[in-house]
């Protein structure tokens, strides 16, 4: 059974504060991608991940960095914590491997910027 | 680039009615479809896939490529179907997905 684990499921930051939010994977998967979840908007890709040290910019990276050292371990950085960055933060994993790859989701982390 | 257009932000039906939740896409090349669907309190998972040709909880998609359509259908919606669906595509060999902007279905009783 795929586990994506997120470290939190609530978060309040303040303005300006440097935010981690982790993702764990256990099934070996080559991908993982970050995305936020907004009302209206769907989900927009942030960064994603296809090997350890490697990454892409998605459709909305800018405010935020990645980081992964560890094929299990993804990790969503904002720099300098902005309130538009209220959001719904999802991780996914997924496995290289021919068409119609799957997505395995978290569970999220609500994050609020006061 | 791709696009996901999801029409409806909102759809409500009875109960025994059909619904068809529409999704249409640009793409140039030959793309992947899905439907993503979030129960209340679970996490994000995959409905279906059109490459599976599969019906899942009653659920199917047929990918339509001269109308760039992918609809989910069922022919008798219940009220637990009552949750968000979305939509997305993957460029074929390019693992990332782009997602429509969802759409709530409320099945009524």
């Amino acid at each position: 059974d795929v586990k994506v684990t997120q470290s939190s499921r609530y978060l309040v930051k303040r303005t300006g504060e440097k935010v981690f939010l982790e993702c764990v994977q256990d099934m070996d998967h080559e991908n993982m991608f970050w995305y936020r979840q907004d009302p209206g908007l769907g989900l927009r890709l942030i960064y994603f991940s296809y090997d350890v040290k490697m990454k892409e910019k998605g459709d909305i990276p800018e405010g935020y960095s990645v980081s992964r050292e560890k094929k299990e371990r993804f990790s969503l950085i904002l720099e300098s914590a902005s309130t538009n960055q209220t959001s719904m933060y999802l991780c996914a994993s997924s496995l290289v491997a021919g068409w119609a790859y799957e997505q395995y989701f978290g569970p999220g982390t609500r994050l609020t910027v006061t | 680039a791709q696009r996901v257009t999801q029409p409806e932000k909102l759809l409500s039906v009875f109960k025994g009615a059909p619904v068809e939740l529409k999704c249409n896409y640009s793409y140039s090349g030959s793309p992947e479809l899905f439907w993503y669907v979030q129960y209340s309190r679970q996490r994000l998972q995959l409905l279906l896939r059109h490459i599976s040709r599969e019906s899942i909880k009653g659920f199917t998609a047929d990918l339509n490529k001269g109308e760039t359509s992918f609809h989910l259908k069922k022919p008798f919606a219940q009220e637990e179907d009552s949750t968000m669906y979305y939509c997305a595509l993957s460029q074929g060999s390019n693992y990332k997905l782009t997602f429509g902007k969802g759409t709530l279905l409320t099945v009524n009783p």
